[in-house]
């Protein structure tokens, strides 16, 4: 089945500096990679999401990438505030095995300073 | 903005008893889930639900848990003998299609003594 890393396990910005979060899958399949954002308390929201058909897409202040080729897929936050602080979980979902239920990273935990 | 609302938001129960966790899915939605995430870990798969029936499970999802759909709003998860490991927090989850994105309820944390 697939497997989801991603690093930093916690990773802590100040004010205004830009977060880079990365993940890897390993089902060449998969073929949808959804981001998540979750506050305390809550479950988790998506928040960007890309398909395999595209390398990159923006959204106001975050962006996704993906290489399909080395199989891995980043969140870039830039202009990062307070209350972008949260755990961040990328996901990868595909036909691969077909299976349509996403596999989560561990999730990474974002301090921002302000 | 349609949501999905899970009830309640935190059980406390004791080792040994049955618990029901309530979830209302987005209205027009078809494909039904189930997660739970225990404190500080990934949130992991239990179990799809489409067309009155389950579509996947973990190895999570053993006979302890059932699932249903008892009406055409409401989708619930039942753990029929609670134990310790069960603490967690359960999120409930739906789509409109298989292949769209899910769509999370804010959870229930459950407790078990």
């Amino acid at each position: 089945g697939e497997n989801v890393e991603q690093h930093p396990s916690t990773l802590s910005v100040q004010e205004g500096d830009s977060a880079v979060i990365k993940c890897t899958y390993s089902d060449s399949a998969s073929n949808y990679f959804p981001w998540y954002k979750q506050e305390l308390g809550k479950g988790p929201q998506l928040i960007i999401d890309i398909r395999s058909n595209v390398g990159e897409k923006k959204d106001q202040r975050i962006a996704v990438t993906l290489n399909k080729t080395a199989k891995h897929f980043s969140l870039h936050i830039t202009e990062t505030q307070p209350e972008d602080s949260a755990v961040y979980f990328c996901a990868a979902k595909g036909p691969g095995g077909g299976s349509y239920i996403p596999t989560f990273g561990r999730g990474t935990s974002l301090i921002v300073h302000p | 903005e349609p949501e999905v609302t899970q009830t309640p938001s935190h059980q406390v129960t004791q080792m040994g008893q049955e618990v029901i966790l309530r979830c209302v899915p987005i209205s027009n939605h078809l494909y039904f889930y189930w997660y739970r995430q225990i404190l500080g870990q990934k949130v992991e798969f239990l179990v799809s639900f489409y067309n009155n029936e389950i579509s996947e499970k973990s190895e999570i999802f053993d006979d302890q848990f059932s699932v249903e759909r008892p009406d055409g709003s409401n989708f619930t998860l039942k753990i029929r003998s609670t134990k310790l490991e069960d603490s967690a927090m359960y999120f409930c989850a739906s789509t409109g299609q298989r292949t769209d994105t899910q769509y999370f309820g804010p959870g229930t944390r459950l407790t078990v003594l």
